[in-house]
């Protein structure tokens, strides 16, 4: 089965500065990532997301880099704000896996002015 | 974009007792919908994949009596957590695959079981 972990459980940076976020998995066959944010006692928000074809994806001020040989993904948010403040959880589907999305960890990012 | 809806948003309940949780797809239709479960600062677990006009599918270790799917229509999936008790205080989540890009969540119910 699939396993989605991440590397830090908590992340605080301050304010305006380039945040981090890091996740592994073990399924050679995932093939979707995405990436969601969560605020308390609400549902995931997606941020971005990137297939396996390819390595690197922007969005505004975020960035997903895969990196397919070590099964590892990133979220970089540059210039973090107070409101990035969440759980960031990376999530993963497969081939064959019927569209289940299976989710990391969770990381908590608190963001300090 | 897709938007999913989850009533309600929370409900507490006596212990032995069933509740109900909606997801409907209010500007598509769905015929697979995903329901997750999440306990205090942890991630979310899927439960199972309901499946419309035919039977869920079961996450391993998910009861199926237990946690009854239904997905009757192309727009709604509900969850009843039957004979509930405090452990099975959570918060439960929806969600439809992919439409164009990612997975559209609800916004979760929290249930109390007391």
């Amino acid at each position: 089965g699939e396993s989605v972990g991440l590397h830090l459980p908590t992340l605080s940076v301050q304010e305006g500065d380039n945040s981090i976020i890091n996740c592994a998995y073990s399924n050679s066959a995932s093939d979707y990532f995405i990436w969601y944010k969560q605020e308390s006692g609400k549902g995931p928000q997606f941020i971005i997301d990137i297939r396996s074809n390819m390595d690197k994806r922007q969005g505004q001020r975020v960035t997903v880099l895969l990196n397919k040989t070590v099964k590892h993904l990133s979220l970089q948010i540059a210039a973090t704000q107070p409101g990035d403040s969440a759980v960031y959880f990376c999530a993963v589907t497969f081939s064959g896996g019927y569209n289940k999305l299976i989710f990391g960890a969770g990381t908590r990012l608190a963001v300090h002015p | 974009g897709a938007v999913v809806s989850q009533h309600p948003s929370r409900v507490i309940c006596k212990s032995g007792t069933s509740v109900k949780i909606e997801c409907r797809s209010l500007d598509f239709q769905a015929t697979t919908m995903f329901w997750y479960r999440q306990f205090p600062k942890q991630s979310l677990m899927l439960m199972a994949t309901s499946n419309e006009g035919s039977k869920a599918t079961y996450e391993q270790g998910v009861e199926k009596d237990k946690f009854l799917i239904n997905h009757a229509s192309l727009t709604l999936s509900t969850l009843t957590v039957t004979s509930a008790h405090p452990e099975d205080s959570s918060f439960y989540i929806c969600s439809a695959p992919p439409m164009g890009y990612g997975y559209t969540f609800g916004s979760g119910t929290r249930l109390t079981v007391v």
